[in-house]
């Protein structure tokens, strides 16, 4: 039962452009939403969060939008740079099960010079 | 802090072999996680605990999958038997409290397991 969903599995971009990554859930009872970004033969680490009390959250380059009637999160990378080509993986945590944290199919983003 | 510890780093077995996963955590996080990544099922969660408890194992696929964490220093990952379709990469990752819930994860590098 995936309660996150990430329906792109790929995603190119050229540098210096807009990367938009986007995930859909099904679960309206989690407290933070999130992504982690994974390059190969390491694991993944945390990019940034938004409480469920918000719609949006900025870190430079990287903008986190929160549509909770549409059950819609999505990731905005401006500008993209090669250096961002990675596996990017949305996921939730808090709700009914506190400390549970989990995610998503993940969607590779190639960023092209 | 050497961050999280896994071994092995790559693990190569035979179908039906026993084969032992293991998590060294970073100091005084009480959070740890388990995870398998997979190109159809992305980064799965198959077990946490928390203060060394195990909290939700509803991710672990099968009864040949038990995780254990005898102290909050040390925890494993067992699969036995061994079969061709648990070939994956197998993460562990540990967050700290109070951060209510532990969004911040650190993550191993990985176990990547091939079952042949």
């Amino acid at each position: 039962d995936q309660q996150v969903k990430q329906n792109s599995p790929s995603l190119s971009v050229q540098e210096g452009r807009i990367s938009i990554l986007n995930c859909d859930y099904t679960n309206s009872m989690f407290d933070y939403f999130l992504w982690y970004k994974k390059y190969p033969a390491e694991g993944p680490t945390f990019l940034i969060s938004i409480s469920s009390i918000k719609d949006k959250n900025e870190d430079g380059r990287f903008t986190v939008f929160l549509n909770k009637s549409a059950k819609h999160l999505s990731l905005h990378i401006v500008p993209s740079q090669p250096g961002d080509s990675a596996v990017y993986f949305c996921g939730f945590a808090g709700g009914t099960s506190y400390g549970k944290l989990t995610f998503g199919q993940g969607t590779i983003l190639t960023v092209h010079p | 802090d050497a961050g999280v510890i896994q071994s092995p780093r790559h693990e190569v077995t035979e179908m039906g072999q026993e084969v032992t996963l293991r998590c060294k955590p970073i100091s005084g996080h009480d959070y740890l996680f388990w995870y398998r990544q997979t190109m159809m099922r992305g980064l799965e969660l198959l077990i946490y605990f928390n203060n060394n408890v195990p909290i939700d194992d509803s991710g672990m696929p099968e009864d040949r999958f038990s995780a254990k964490m005898p102290n909050a220093s040390f925890s494993t990952l067992k699969i036995q038997p061994s079969e061709p379709r648990d070939s994956a990469v197998y993460f562990c990752a540990t967050a700290r409290p109070p951060a209510p819930p532990p969004t911040e994860a650190f993550f191993g590098q990985g176990t990547r397991l091939t079952v042949v």
